[in-house]
């Protein structure tokens, strides 16, 4: 079955960046996009942008153009989403999501909090 | 961008009530519709996919229904695991957008 597994909960002073994995299993990593979704608390979530696993393109969702970036390791199934510039708005759950046959799929999530 | 305008906000229902939820897309998201149903401090689960595909091992009282721009979530008779927020979500283009949520509550 579709799995995406995320990496642990992070702690990031303002102005630094974090870095969030996300593995896939149980469908064929390269052929399918992965997005990243973020949700603050008590908001509803918010896109981040996609990218093509098998050839790394990217499109960017313009609120986060110029301080996000994805990137992939297909020899690990893994992709990784850096947001830097991290000020407290950023303190959210960061998730990332395929479409696998029309059905979308979700990692468990991971809480960024950012503090000064 | 496509705006998902969702109703009501809030709801308030008892066990084994019937409970339907509106999304509405700003233009026409064919069948393009997710449903979630999040518990505080976790992930969205899905429940619905391509507006009206039951997600595995989710119970058949829930159902969802529409294309286009108009789509309906309903619980048949509302269980005790049931009070949550649900969302709906567009993923025919992009960027994907989301409803404001709906809570179900006593």
């Amino acid at each position: 079955q579709v799995q995406l597994v995320q990496s642990g909960a992070e702690v990031k002073k303002t102005g630094t960046s974090v870095k969030v994995s996300c593995k896939g299993s149980g469908y064929r990593f390269n052929e399918y996009a992965i997005h990243w979704v973020r949700q603050g608390p008590g908001q509803r979530p918010e896109w981040m942008g996609w990218m093509n696993a098998g050839n790394g393109n990217t499109m960017y969702s313009q609120k986060f153009q110029g301080r996000v970036n994805f990137s992939r390791e297909t020899s690990a199934n893994t992709a990784y989403m850096v947001l830097s510039s991290l000020t407290s708005e950023d303190t959210a759950v960061y998730f990332c999501a395929v479409v696998v046959v029309a059905t979308p799929y979700w990692g468990q999530g991971t809480l960024v909090t950012v503090s000064s | 961008d496509i705006q998902m305008t969702q109703s009501p906000s809030t709801l308030s229902a008892s066990v084994g009530d019937r409970v339907i939820i509106t999304c509405r897309a700003s233009q026409s998201i064919t069948r393009w519709l997710a449903w979630y149903q999040q518990e505080p401090g976790k992930a969205p689960k899905l429940l619905i996919s391509k507006a009206s595909a039951l997600a595995g091992g989710v119970p058949s009282r829930f159902s969802g229904s529409g294309s286009g721009t108009d789509f309906t979530l309903t619980i048949s008779s509302l269980q005790p695991g049931d009070f949550a927020t649900y969302y709906c979500q567009q993923y025919n283009s992009y960027p994907w957008t989301f409803g404001r949520g709906t809570k179900v509550e006593v």
